[in-house]
């Protein structure tokens, strides 16, 4: 499966500021993804990241909050805006096999503390 | 949507020991996907398995699509199979690429 490298790995930020966190692949893929796990909590997905056009965000989740860029088919990049305490978490990017409805895998994530 | 719910909850075992680790779905499925998060949280894909029986290793999956659940078998567990599993789903209609995932098993193996 693909090799996911994510960084940075963990940080450590002042609420009001913002943090850019990127995913390269080692091969082109299609489906790339960002999820967030709260702590102590199961998966949540933030949004699917579109090659060359915007995000497809789920439910409770905005472009303004959580921008992403996927310029190309091997990286993107997830920025969490203008952070509270609530959104310290950890934030994973994931990449299907092929196509729609395939296995997914993860990168190692990147764990955010706010304070 | 659908609801995604894993039992047991929280599970220590001795090591050498087995366990069934179940996960119910509350709607037809396109498939099912097991993983493991390590103490580090690093998530690793274990199975795709919409459905019947995979093995690899010591550990082995079983989907019942038309019941809802599915298995995940650990064998002869080892300390090294410690942290959550979750399995997640895919829908069949109306979740573009979404997978859903379960509430999680929290395993502990001690020596």
């Amino acid at each position: 499966s693909a090799v996911i490298s994510q960084k940075p790995s963990r940080d450590i930020c002042q609420r009001g500021t913002s943090l850019t966190i990127q995913c390269q692949v080692d091969s082109q893929v299609t489906m790339m993804f960002w999820y967030r796990q709260q702590p102590g909590q199961s998966l949540t997905l933030i949004a699917t990241a579109n090659q060359g056009s915007e995000a497809t965000y789920e439910s409770g989740f905005v472009i303004d909050k959580f921008p992403i860029s996927r310029p190309n088919l091997t990286f993107s990049t997830l920025t969490v805006s203008n952070m509270s305490p609530e959104d310290s978490s950890i934030y994973l990017c994931s990449v299907g096999e092929g196509q729609y409805n395939s296995p997914l895998h993860f990168g190692n994530g990147t764990r955010l503390t706010v304070t | 949507g659908i609801q995604v719910e894993q039992s047991p909850p929280d599970l220590i075992l001795q090591e050498g020991a087995n366990s069934t680790l179940r996960c119910n779905f509350s709607d037809s499925v396109n498939n099912l996907q097991w993983f493991h998060q390590n103490p580090w949280g690093q998530l690793i894909n274990l199975f795709y398995i919409p459905s019947g029986t995979k093995q690899n290793g010591r550990l082995s999956a079983t989907t019942v699509a038309t019941e809802r659940y599915s298995l995940l078998y650990i064998s002869s567990s080892q300390t090294t199979d410690s942290g959550v599993y979750f399995c997640a789903v895919h829908i069949l209609t109306g979740g573009g690429n979404k997978l859903t995932f379960g509430t999680g098993t929290q395993l502990k193996v001690e020596l």
